[in-house]
């Protein structure tokens, strides 16, 4: 039981390029979602997913992309980075969309745009 | 919307003393308490949670407190060990509305001294 898997584990874009951050739990969890976590500003919800085919907005979704073709996967894709994203990113997942439940966080992406 | 404050953004204890990390909301709606310990390089995991129907909880050296009545939350770590070291976050949430609607404190970064 790998739990929740993220790559890469670091990636270095310059402006304007497009990437896709990879995420997969294998605990057959409804929910999932990304962070960022910036210095002083805690974890900031960018997309989350309650179900295969379900996804909706954050707090802070703008230059994000998602989809959720399946239920173990649920990429963020850059459309155009800005030097704004450089962050690490999280994501993580929880047996039900509700909200009283632990989310299990994966090791992390750590995005430089240069 | 709900509004978590942490403090102190830093904390350095020496080791087998205690350490008390200190959060405040704002919607009184909140009903769930979260607390998660990051370590270096690695994805938050949940360490302790209360629920609003609980004035205490304990788990070994770790313990969480709720008053509702003033809208604030400790966590506790008594007998302090160099593991201990590590990044801890609050958060707060409507318990039966989305795991999306979760907000985090700004983190606390608890240093360990020998």
């Amino acid at each position: 039981n790998a739990g929740v898997t993220q790559t890469p584990k670091f990636q270095v874009l310059k402006t304007g390029q497009s990437m896709t951050l990879q995420c997969a739990q294998d605990m057959n969890h409804e929910y999932m979602s990304w962070y960022r976590q910036d210095p002083g500003m805690g974890l900031r919800l960018i997309h989350y997913s309650v179900g295969a085919g379900i996804t909706d907005q954050g707090e802070v979704p703008n230059g994000y992309n998602v989809s959720r073709s399946t239920t173990e996967d649920f990429p963020l894709r850059l459309l155009s980075a800005a030097p704004s994203q450089t962050s690490v990113y999280f994501c993580a997942s929880s047996y039900s969309p509700e909200g009283g439940h632990e989310q299990y966080f994966g090791p992390g992406t750590r995005l430089t745009v240069t | 919307g709900e509004n978590v404050e942490q403090h102190p953004s830093t904390l350095s204890v020496q080791e087998g003393d205690s350490a008390v990390i200190k959060c405040t909301y704002s919607d009184s709606a909140s009903n769930y308490f979260p607390w998660y310990k990051q370590e270096l390089g690695k994805g938050p995991q949940l360490i302790i949670d209360i629920r609003s129907n609980v004035g205490e909880k304990k788990d070994q050296r770790i313990a969480v407190t709720l008053n509702k009545t003033a809208k604030h939350f400790s966590l506790h770590i008594t007998e302090t060990q160099p593991e201990d070291s590590a990044v801890y976050f609050c958060a707060a949430i409507p318990g039966y509305s989305s795991a999306s609607k979760i907000i985090f404190g700004s983190g606390t970064r608890l240093s360990i001294r020998p």
